[in-house]
């Protein structure tokens, strides 16, 4: 079946340390949405890319899209506590609009 | 603008039972998606509605079933509650015709089936 991975499924950082987490597709996504759930919260959304090898930039958040439109990465510069939560990638596949998102990276900030 | 209201907050069945969710969509948004999150999951997409219909389903049993009203607000309904069906219950709407599909989610309905 369709399904999206991320990798690694947990990250403890130090702050001030970086941090990235990696999303794989199974088969070509049309589109790709990064998702921060806070613990007890709700998943918000952060970012879309559509471009294949698309690059973005939210202060210290950097987003990437494969160039096979198959893969992602979203990394975090000098990470702070506030950037704690669960970070999801998701995505619809070609010819299917609904949104298959990723197993999900959970990141702690050790002080 | 108003964003996205799930009741109740919390509930707690027991096995057998039937539950039924509600959802009011973000002011302008046509479309509501609803998702199942295990403690520890992700997301899993388990119906969408658009204009009052069905418009796609994910891997649930039929008696998950859902409705979207005129104002766009919607209910998730399960039958026959198992264990399983414990989680959290997210409702996340979005503006299909707008060309993006970026959901807006609700802060979830927290089930409990003893």
């Amino acid at each position: 079946g369709q399904q999206v991975m991320q990798i690694p499924q947990y990250q403890h950082v130090q702050e001030g340390e970086d941090f990235t987490t990696y999303c794989n597709s199974s088969t070509t996504l049309s589109n790709i949405q990064w998702y921060k759930q806070r613990p007890g919260g709700h998943p918000v959304f952060l970012i879309q890319l559509v471009k294949s090898g698309e690059v973005k930039k939210q202060k210290r958040l950097t987003f990437q899209f494969g160039e096979a439109k198959k893969n992602s990465s979203l990394h975090i510069t000098a990470t702070q506590t506030t950037d704690v939560g669960t970070y999801f990638c998701a995505g619809p596949f070609f010819g299917n609009e609904k949104l298959t998102f990723g197993t999900g990276t959970r990141l702690t900030i050790i002080p | 603008e108003t964003g996205v209201t799930q009741s109740p907050t919390h509930l707690i069945k027991t096995r057998g039972q039937q539950v039924t969710l509600r959802c009011s969509s973000q002011s302008g948004h046509n479309t509501v998606s609803w998702y199942q999150q295990a403690l520890g999951q992700g997301p899993q997409f388990i119906f969408q509605y658009y204009r009052e219909e069905e418009n796609g389903r994910g891997n649930f049993p039929p008696r998950f079933s859902g409705l979207q009203f005129p104002n766009y607000s919607s209910e998730l309904n399960v039958n026959a509650l198992e264990l399983d069906d414990s989680a959290l219950y997210l409702c996340a709407s979005s503006a299909l015709l707008s060309g993006a599909n970026v959901l807006t989610f609700g802060a979830g309905s927290r089930l409990t089936v003893l």
